[in-house]
């Protein structure tokens, strides 16, 4: 299985920040790379697909790029609604496998 | 607009199954595939499965593929995932999820397992 490690794990960042986020694939996974971001208690929301487009109606602060391992989603000036958990997801091919998680904490 | 709902919490002892079901509207259900992914407390997000609503063929991770089942009804557009053999572990919030080639644009608001003697 493709292992998806996701750095770092929590940050603490203020309203204004810009704020970039990483997940690294144990293989290559083209472009088939997505990220969500999760509010405690709700289902998790699609931010980008295919690791750069970004889903209709998702603010433009929010981007992603990369391509075949190394991927970032950076979040150019973060906003009080954005304190959330964000998550990669890998579906190059099954099974397929989430990061662990990066929580953005108010610092 | 995209609708997934899904069924209510349940409460299993172990060693029971649990059958949840996940039902669309709003868009063509035999197009799309259809995932299940689950969220112990406190943890993170975890894939189980794909279902083709089209011809009913199935994927598992590994992990539990000898204790589920998913299946699907094309007359009322839902979506069934049935795990066997259930313990402690197993307690966690379990999603479906509409995918398709623009990233997994649709949740199901989620339905809360917990599984306890």
């Amino acid at each position: 299985a493709i292992q998806m490690t996701q750095s770092p794990s929590s940050l603490s960042a203020s309203v204004g920040d810009r704020v970039t986020i990483t997940c690294r694939a144990s293989q290559g996974i083209r472009n088939d790379l997505s990220w969500y971001q999760q509010k405690p208690g709700k289902a998790p929301k699609l931010l980008i697909h295919a690791a750069s487009s970004l889903q209709s109606g998702v603010p433009s602060r929010f981007s992603g790029s990369g391509s075949g391992t190394d991927f970032t989603l950076t979040i150019s000036s973060l906003q009080p609604d954005d304190f959330a958990t964000y998550y990669c997801l890998q579906d190059y091919n099954h099974p397929y496998t989430f990061g662990q998680g990066t929580k953005l904490e108010i610092k | 607009q995209v609708q997934l709902v899904q069924s209510g919490a349940e409460v299993k002892q172990p060693g029971a199954s649990v059958r949840l079901s996940c039902k669309a509207s709003g868009y063509t259900f035999s197009s799309y595939y259809m995932h299940w992914v689950r969220q112990a407390p406190g943890q993170g997000l975890e894939w189980m499965g794909i279902i083709r609503p089209s011809d009913g063929a199935t994927t598992y991770a590994q992990k539990f593929q000898d204790r589920i089942t998913m299946s699907r009804d094309t007359s009322t557009s839902t979506v069934y995932m049935e795990l066997g053999s259930l313990r402690s572990e197993d307690t966690a919030v379990y999603y479906c999820v509409k995918g398709g080639s623009s990233g997994w644009d649709y949740w199901g608001q989620g339905t809360l397992v917990t599984v306890s003697s």
